[in-house]
């Protein structure tokens, strides 16, 4: 079956750095979103990924292994602003999205 | 300003009543996307319409019936609905379908509670 897998909750600190990991088993393979959503708002495309590697955009980093199934989403100078859930997503091959149930990240001061 | 909107954005409802949820994107994307959002959980594609045409029903039960009037209008025509079918339901946007590369646009979603 089709699958992904992250954490469903975690805690970091202002200013520090966190890594939000994210495994999938997709029949297939086109490509690794991640979005963002603030609590009671709309979820916000932060990320997409298609060829193994890290891609930086400012504060954000998102990282793909196709060989293991993995990948990462790295947040940089945590803000207040930061709390929210993350969610990623695998394409299939049917272009099919498959969802996790989202990571909620926790910012403390 | 997402470019996606919805309304209302909260909808209590018995089960015997009747309502509808809209959605609405002048975004000039070609696809529309109803998904359920339950606390916890992934979330689950409903129904997918291209071009004004349905596309994918993902075994959503008929008490949920959507309508696509043109490619701007989303509606999801609630009836006889169940307690567990309260949760927030959004709507989404893309400028194609089948392709990896697919950004999806979602409005803030409507939550529903059902008595």
């Amino acid at each position: 079956g089709q699958n992904i897998d992250q954490p469903t909750e975690m805690t970091a600190t202002e200013g520090a750095i966190v890594q939000i990991n994210c495994t999938y088993q997709t029949s297939g393979f086109n490509g690794l979103f991640w979005y963002q959503q603030h609590a009671g708002e709309a979820p916000t495309f932060l990320s997409y990924n298609v060829l193994d590697g890290l891609e930086e955009k400012g504060r954000f980093s998102s990282f793909l292994s196709r060989s293991k199934g993995y990948s990462y989403l790295l947040l940089k100078e945590l803000q207040m602003k930061d709390s929210a859930s993350y969610l990623c997503a695998g394409v299939d091959s049917n272009y099919q999205l498959i969802w996790g149930a989202g990571t909620k990240l926790i910012i403390k001061p | 300003e997402t470019g996606v909107t919805q309304t209302p954005r909260h909808l209590v409802m018995g089960m015997t009543n009747k309502k509808s949820l809209k959605c609405e994107q002048h975004l000039g994307h070609n696809a529309m996307y109803w998904y359920k959002q339950s606390a916890k959980k992934p979330l689950e594609l409903m129904f997918v319409y291209s071009l004004e045409e349905r596309v994918e029903n993902n075994s959503v039960p008929s008490r949920f019936s959507p309508e696509c009037p043109n490619s701007s209008h989303l509606f999801l025509h609630l009836h006889t609905l169940q307690p567990e079918d309260s949760a927030l339901y959004l709507c989404a946007s893309s400028q194609e379908r089948e392709t990896g590369a697919n950004v999806l646009t979602f409005g803030a979603g409507s939550r529903l509670t059902v008595l």
